[in-house]
């Protein structure tokens, strides 16, 4: 059975660069069917999608968020990244990893259980 | 401001019915693309319900099915259950962001 599952600091200072990591098991990150996104879910609001990045290291990030966003991937550690700079209290949020049937459907059918992570001084 | 409408918030009681309607527009679900839902139960990540309008994976009973005509979708969930209380969100690609959009999602009451 195929797991996510997120890693990161939980708590970031104004204006730093968040970082996050997704572990895959279960299954291959170099898998050629599948892509690799992020999302996110600020307190008590909606889903938004972050980016997505496919093995072969090819990116695609939302239009609101790409001049902050670097998602890259590392296939001998079946891990993918996300880096987000200049936070702010905006980007406080539960973020989830999930596989991206990117080509063919288009959703996500399997997602981490998520991390908050909170932006304050 | 999501660019798939849902309605806020919808309620029925044990054993009804309810819809939860999504609405997009020209770039998303009007260019063809496929709708998604994802029933998020509380304090818990998203599960996909619903793929590709009207497809259920391995695991999610018949009672919900999903529905597509033009620019917006629609969720039905028929006898109500109190396990069905959660938010449900739809979700899309758009080819203006070359990218996934979300519904702003529906919190389902079972009264």
């Amino acid at each position: 059975q195929l797991q996510l599952r997120e890693s990161g600091p939980g708590l970031v200072k104004p204006s730093e660069t968040l970082s996050l990591t997704c572990t895959v098991s279960g299954g291959s990150i170099s898998s050629s069917s599948y892509y690799w996104g992020w999302i996110r879910q600020p307190p008590g609001k909606g889903l938004e999608w972050i980016g997505t990045i496919y093995y072969s290291g090819s990116t695609y990030y939302s239009p609101s968020l790409k001049s902050r966003v670097t998602i890259s991937i590392d296939t001998s550690k079946n891990q993918f990244s996300l880096k987000l700079s200049s936070v702010t209290a905006a980007d406080t949020a539960v973020y989830y990893c999930a596989r991206e049937r990117r080509g063919y459907t288009y959703d996500f059918d399997y997602w981490g259980q998520g991390t908050l992570l909170t932006v304050s001084s | 401001q999501s660019v798939l409408t849902q309605p806020p918030s919808v309620s029925g009681a044990p054993g009804q019915r309810v819809t939860i309607s999504c609405t997009g527009s020209s770039s998303n679900i009007g260019a063809g693309y496929d709708v998604h839902w994802y029933q998020q139960l509380p304090g818990t990540a998203p599960k996909l319900l619903i793929y590709t309008n009207n497809n259920r994976p391995s695991g999610v009973p018949d009672r919900f099915s999903g529905s597509k005509s033009g620019t917006s979708a629609s969720l039905a969930v028929t006898g109500l259950q109190a396990e069905d209380e959660a938010d449900y969100y739809c979700q899309s690609y758009d080819s203006s962001l070359s990218g996934s959009v979300f519904g702003g999602g529906t919190k389902l009451t079972v009264l």
